[in-house]
Protein backbone atom coordinates (compact mmCIF):
# COMPACT_ATOMS: atom_id res chain seq x y z
CA UNK A 1 0.00 0.00 0.00
CA UNK A 2 1.57 3.46 -0.93
CA UNK A 3 2.64 5.68 2.07
CA UNK A 4 4.66 8.58 2.43
CA UNK A 5 7.77 8.29 3.99
CA UNK A 6 10.12 11.22 5.94
CA UNK A 7 13.68 11.22 6.62
CA UNK A 8 15.59 11.14 9.16
CA UNK A 9 12.98 10.14 11.84
CA UNK A 10 15.11 12.03 14.39
CA UNK A 11 17.71 15.17 13.77
CA UNK A 12 19.38 16.80 16.61
CA UNK A 13 20.79 20.56 16.02
CA UNK A 14 22.34 23.30 17.42
CA UNK A 15 19.96 26.58 17.80
CA UNK A 16 20.87 28.72 14.81
CA UNK A 17 21.57 25.62 12.48
CA UNK A 18 20.05 25.17 9.24
CA UNK A 19 18.25 21.81 9.18
CA UNK A 20 16.53 20.28 6.19
CA UNK A 21 13.58 17.56 6.65
CA UNK A 22 12.64 15.35 3.91
CA UNK A 23 9.61 13.81 2.95
CA UNK A 24 8.70 11.53 0.13
CA UNK A 25 4.67 11.75 -0.96
CA UNK A 26 2.43 9.14 -2.29
CA UNK A 27 3.30 8.82 -6.01
CA UNK A 28 0.01 10.23 -7.99
CA UNK A 29 -0.81 12.76 -5.31
CA UNK A 30 -0.68 16.57 -5.82
CA UNK A 31 -1.60 18.27 -2.90
CA UNK A 32 1.36 17.86 0.13
CA UNK A 33 1.03 19.87 3.90
CA UNK A 34 4.01 19.95 6.71
CA UNK A 35 2.35 19.63 10.34
CA UNK A 36 4.11 20.21 13.62
CA UNK A 37 3.18 18.38 17.03
CA UNK A 38 5.10 20.03 20.32
CA UNK A 39 5.81 17.39 22.45
CA UNK A 40 1.87 17.28 24.68
CA UNK A 41 0.24 19.43 22.39
CA UNK A 42 -2.09 19.87 19.51
CA UNK A 43 -1.05 18.71 15.18
CA UNK A 44 -0.67 22.22 14.13
CA UNK A 45 -0.63 23.05 10.55
CA UNK A 46 1.92 24.33 9.04
CA UNK A 47 1.46 25.06 5.36
CA UNK A 48 0.03 23.52 2.16
CA UNK A 49 1.77 23.37 -1.46
CA UNK A 50 0.11 22.83 -4.62
CA UNK A 51 0.74 23.62 -8.19
CA UNK A 52 4.75 24.29 -7.07
CA UNK A 53 3.67 27.12 -4.75
CA UNK A 54 2.24 27.62 -1.67
CA UNK A 55 -1.37 27.82 -1.33
CA UNK A 56 -1.60 28.50 2.53
CA UNK A 57 0.74 28.80 5.46
CA UNK A 58 0.29 29.84 9.24
CA UNK A 59 1.48 32.00 11.30
CA UNK A 60 3.89 29.90 12.64
CA UNK A 61 5.20 29.56 8.88
CA UNK A 62 7.90 32.85 9.17
CA UNK A 63 10.57 33.78 7.18
CA UNK A 64 12.69 31.60 8.39
CA UNK A 65 11.05 28.64 7.04
CA UNK A 66 10.95 27.44 3.49
CA UNK A 67 9.13 24.45 1.24
CA UNK A 68 10.25 22.74 -2.06
CA UNK A 69 9.73 20.55 -4.30
CA UNK A 70 12.54 19.71 -5.83
CA UNK A 71 12.39 17.09 -8.22
CA UNK A 72 9.19 14.50 -9.29
CA UNK A 73 9.26 12.90 -5.68
CA UNK A 74 10.47 14.68 -3.21
CA UNK A 75 9.07 17.64 -0.66
CA UNK A 76 11.29 19.41 1.76
CA UNK A 77 11.05 21.76 4.74
CA UNK A 78 13.45 24.09 5.52
CA UNK A 79 14.29 25.80 8.58
CA UNK A 80 17.12 27.93 8.04
CA UNK A 81 18.37 29.27 11.68
CA UNK A 82 16.63 26.84 14.23
CA UNK A 83 15.22 28.21 17.39
CA UNK A 84 14.48 26.14 20.92
CA UNK A 85 11.33 26.42 20.37
CA UNK A 86 11.10 24.50 16.68
CA UNK A 87 12.08 21.39 18.83
CA UNK A 88 8.78 19.34 17.68
CA UNK A 89 7.55 16.09 15.86
CA UNK A 90 7.18 17.38 12.40
CA UNK A 91 4.64 15.19 9.77
CA UNK A 92 4.79 15.32 5.85
CA UNK A 93 1.32 14.56 4.38
CA UNK A 94 -0.45 14.11 0.98
CA UNK A 95 -3.42 14.40 -0.76
CA UNK A 96 -4.76 13.35 -4.29
CA UNK A 97 -7.01 16.16 -4.46
CA UNK A 98 -8.68 19.49 -2.61
CA UNK A 99 -10.63 18.50 0.57
CA UNK A 100 -9.38 14.86 -0.14
CA UNK A 101 -8.08 12.25 2.42
CA UNK A 102 -4.86 13.90 3.99
CA UNK A 103 -2.14 10.97 4.38
CA UNK A 104 0.38 11.26 7.30
CA UNK A 105 4.25 9.99 7.31
CA UNK A 106 5.95 8.70 10.17
CA UNK A 107 7.25 12.17 11.31
CA UNK A 108 10.47 13.47 11.94
CA UNK A 109 11.51 14.07 15.79
CA UNK A 110 13.37 17.88 15.70
CA UNK A 111 15.29 18.50 19.00
CA UNK A 112 17.30 21.69 18.88
CA UNK A 113 19.74 22.00 21.82
CA UNK B 1 -10.73 31.56 16.67
CA UNK B 2 -11.36 27.95 15.02
CA UNK B 3 -11.53 25.34 18.21
CA UNK B 4 -11.82 21.74 18.08
CA UNK B 5 -12.52 20.19 20.75
CA UNK B 6 -12.76 16.30 22.14
CA UNK B 7 -14.22 14.72 24.94
CA UNK B 8 -13.54 13.00 26.72
CA UNK B 9 -9.91 13.43 26.94
CA UNK B 10 -8.82 9.87 28.45
CA UNK B 11 -11.04 6.91 28.47
CA UNK B 12 -9.87 3.22 30.12
CA UNK B 13 -12.81 0.74 29.12
CA UNK B 14 -12.55 -3.44 29.07
CA UNK B 15 -12.37 -4.81 26.24
CA UNK B 16 -15.46 -5.43 24.36
CA UNK B 17 -17.49 -2.78 25.20
CA UNK B 18 -18.93 -0.33 22.41
CA UNK B 19 -17.62 3.45 22.46
CA UNK B 20 -18.57 7.14 21.59
CA UNK B 21 -16.03 9.79 21.07
CA UNK B 22 -17.31 13.26 20.79
CA UNK B 23 -15.75 15.89 18.41
CA UNK B 24 -17.21 19.55 18.48
CA UNK B 25 -15.74 22.57 16.65
CA UNK B 26 -16.51 26.42 16.66
CA UNK B 27 -15.86 27.03 12.93
CA UNK B 28 -18.70 26.74 10.71
CA UNK B 29 -16.24 26.99 8.10
CA UNK B 30 -15.36 23.38 8.37
CA UNK B 31 -15.67 21.88 5.13
CA UNK B 32 -14.83 18.20 6.16
CA UNK B 33 -13.87 15.88 9.10
CA UNK B 34 -11.53 13.30 9.42
CA UNK B 35 -10.26 11.12 12.16
CA UNK B 36 -6.59 9.62 12.95
CA UNK B 37 -5.31 6.90 15.22
CA UNK B 38 -1.86 8.18 16.76
CA UNK B 39 -0.11 5.47 18.48
CA UNK B 40 2.74 6.84 21.16
CA UNK B 41 5.66 8.28 19.65
CA UNK B 42 3.95 8.10 15.90
CA UNK B 43 2.53 9.36 12.99
CA UNK B 44 -1.26 10.06 12.24
CA UNK B 45 -3.07 7.25 10.37
CA UNK B 46 -6.34 8.11 8.80
CA UNK B 47 -9.18 5.82 9.38
CA UNK B 48 -11.78 8.11 8.20
CA UNK B 49 -12.95 11.70 6.10
CA UNK B 50 -16.53 12.42 6.27
CA UNK B 51 -16.92 14.99 3.57
CA UNK B 52 -19.68 17.58 4.02
CA UNK B 53 -22.09 16.32 1.21
CA UNK B 54 -22.18 13.10 3.96
CA UNK B 55 -23.22 12.63 7.20
CA UNK B 56 -21.69 9.48 7.83
CA UNK B 57 -18.74 6.94 7.27
CA UNK B 58 -17.76 3.42 8.31
CA UNK B 59 -15.30 1.50 7.92
CA UNK B 60 -15.08 -2.11 10.01
CA UNK B 61 -15.85 -1.47 13.35
CA UNK B 62 -15.63 2.33 12.90
CA UNK B 63 -18.71 4.64 12.08
CA UNK B 64 -18.29 8.53 12.10
CA UNK B 65 -20.85 10.92 11.88
CA UNK B 66 -20.84 14.53 11.29
CA UNK B 67 -23.27 17.00 11.88
CA UNK B 68 -22.75 20.29 10.49
CA UNK B 69 -25.44 22.44 11.76
CA UNK B 70 -24.41 21.70 15.67
CA UNK B 71 -20.91 21.30 15.11
CA UNK B 72 -20.36 17.92 16.38
CA UNK B 73 -18.58 14.97 14.86
CA UNK B 74 -19.18 11.41 16.90
CA UNK B 75 -16.94 8.39 16.16
CA UNK B 76 -18.31 4.75 17.41
CA UNK B 77 -16.29 1.56 17.81
CA UNK B 78 -17.77 -1.73 18.29
CA UNK B 79 -16.65 -4.22 20.40
CA UNK B 80 -13.58 -2.51 21.43
CA UNK B 81 -10.17 -4.70 21.61
CA UNK B 82 -6.98 -3.52 23.46
CA UNK B 83 -5.25 -3.33 20.20
CA UNK B 84 -7.97 -0.29 19.71
CA UNK B 85 -5.72 1.71 22.42
CA UNK B 86 -4.52 4.86 21.04
CA UNK B 87 -5.22 8.39 20.45
CA UNK B 88 -7.74 9.57 18.46
CA UNK B 89 -7.84 12.95 16.78
CA UNK B 90 -10.51 14.63 15.31
CA UNK B 91 -9.48 17.32 12.43
CA UNK B 92 -11.73 19.59 10.74
CA UNK B 93 -10.53 21.06 7.05
CA UNK B 94 -11.02 24.32 6.41
CA UNK B 95 -9.66 27.22 4.31
CA UNK B 96 -7.54 25.87 1.29
CA UNK B 97 -7.82 22.26 2.71
CA UNK B 98 -5.70 22.34 6.12
CA UNK B 99 -6.34 20.44 8.58
CA UNK B 100 -7.52 21.66 12.57
CA UNK B 101 -7.06 19.72 15.37
CA UNK B 102 -8.40 18.81 18.21
CA UNK B 103 -7.56 18.40 21.61
CA UNK B 104 -7.46 14.25 21.33
CA UNK B 105 -9.03 11.36 23.30
CA UNK B 106 -6.43 8.92 24.94
CA UNK B 107 -8.36 5.16 25.00
CA UNK B 108 -7.15 2.49 26.61
CA UNK B 109 -8.95 -0.80 26.32
CA UNK B 110 -7.80 -3.42 28.59
CA UNK B 111 -8.49 -7.30 28.43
Amino acid sequence: EPEVTQTPSHQVTQMGQEVILRCVPISNHLYFYWYRQILGQKVEFLVSFYNNEISEKSEIFDDQFSVERPDGSNFTLKIRSTKLEDSAMYFCASSGGGYNEQFFGPGTRLTVL
Amino acid sequence: KQEVTQIPAALSVPEGENLVLNCSFTDSAIYNLQWFRQDPGKGLTSLLLIQSSQREQTSGRLNASLDKSSGRSTLYIAASQPGDSATYLCAGVRGTDKLIFGTGTRLQVFP
